[in-house]
């Protein structure tokens, strides 16, 4: 059964720094690794999807890159905002063929501290 | 529409109540996707539809839920004879097909059972 694993669980950074958020899964056999974020009592907002054949997506402030062999994933957000702030969820879709639709890691939570 | 839009919001419900969620997924779009989020946990998968293929239940927590969609449209999802472990909010999501595209969520409806 595909897992994924999201460090850190939470993240605190002052305006203007560039992070890194990690995702790993276990399941190599994936066909996509969509990030969302999701505000407090919000849904889910995509970011940015990347195929399995992909090595990276962009857009705008942020990068996405997918290491299928290693089942590693990073979004790297650049020049970060107090706006930044929110949960950072990755999440991989098996090959199985949706049949167990998305699975999600916990998230890390992001606070940009202005 | 221009998302996806669930109904309601929120639900507050008595223990041993039936409640009925509603998903209305973005206009053309064949899968549809139902998922938990119980607080301070990830989010898990419960059930997909793709166009008007019999969906698959084995994800279902028990024989307490089921779910229905008119063909690729609206989705609902039911719960009966709630018990206080349901809580939590339940997101929609569509997408173009099964696999390879990317899924959007709705805003989610967040059940309360007292």
């Amino acid at each position: 059964k595909q897992e994924v694993t999201q460090i850190p669980a939470a993240l605190s950074v002052p305006e203007g720094e560039n992070l890194v958020l990690n995702c790993s899964f276990t399941d190599s056999a994936i066909y996509n690794l969509q990030w969302f974020r999701q505000d407090p009592g919000k849904g889910l907002t995509s970011l940015l999807l990347i195929q399995s054949s992909q090595r990276e997506q962009t857009s705008g402030r942020l990068n996405a890159s997918l290491d299928k062999s290693s089942g590693r994933s990073t979004l790297y957000i650049a020049a970060s905002q107090p706006g930044d702030s929110a949960t950072y969820l990755c999440a991989v879709g098996d090959s199985g063929g949706g049949a167990d639709g998305l699975t999600f890691g916990k998230g890390t939570h992001l606070i940009i501290q202005p | 529409g221009a998302g996806v839009s669930q109904s309601p919001s929120n639900k507050v419900t008595e223990k041993g109540k039936d409640v009925e969620l509603r998903c209305d997924p973005i206009s053309g779009h064949t899968a549809l996707y139902w998922y938990r989020q119980r607080l301070g946990q990830g989010l898990e998968f419960l059930i997909y539809f793709q166009g008007n293929s019999a969906p698959d239940k084995s994800g279902l927590p028990s024989d307490r839920f089921s779910a229905e969609r008119t063909g690729e449209s609206v989705s609902t999802l039911t719960i009966q004879r709630t018990q206080q472990e349901d809580s939590a909010v339940y997101l929609c999501a569509s997408s173009l097909a099964l696999t390879n595209t990317e899924a959007f969520f709705g805003q989610g409806t967040r059940l309360t059972v007292v």
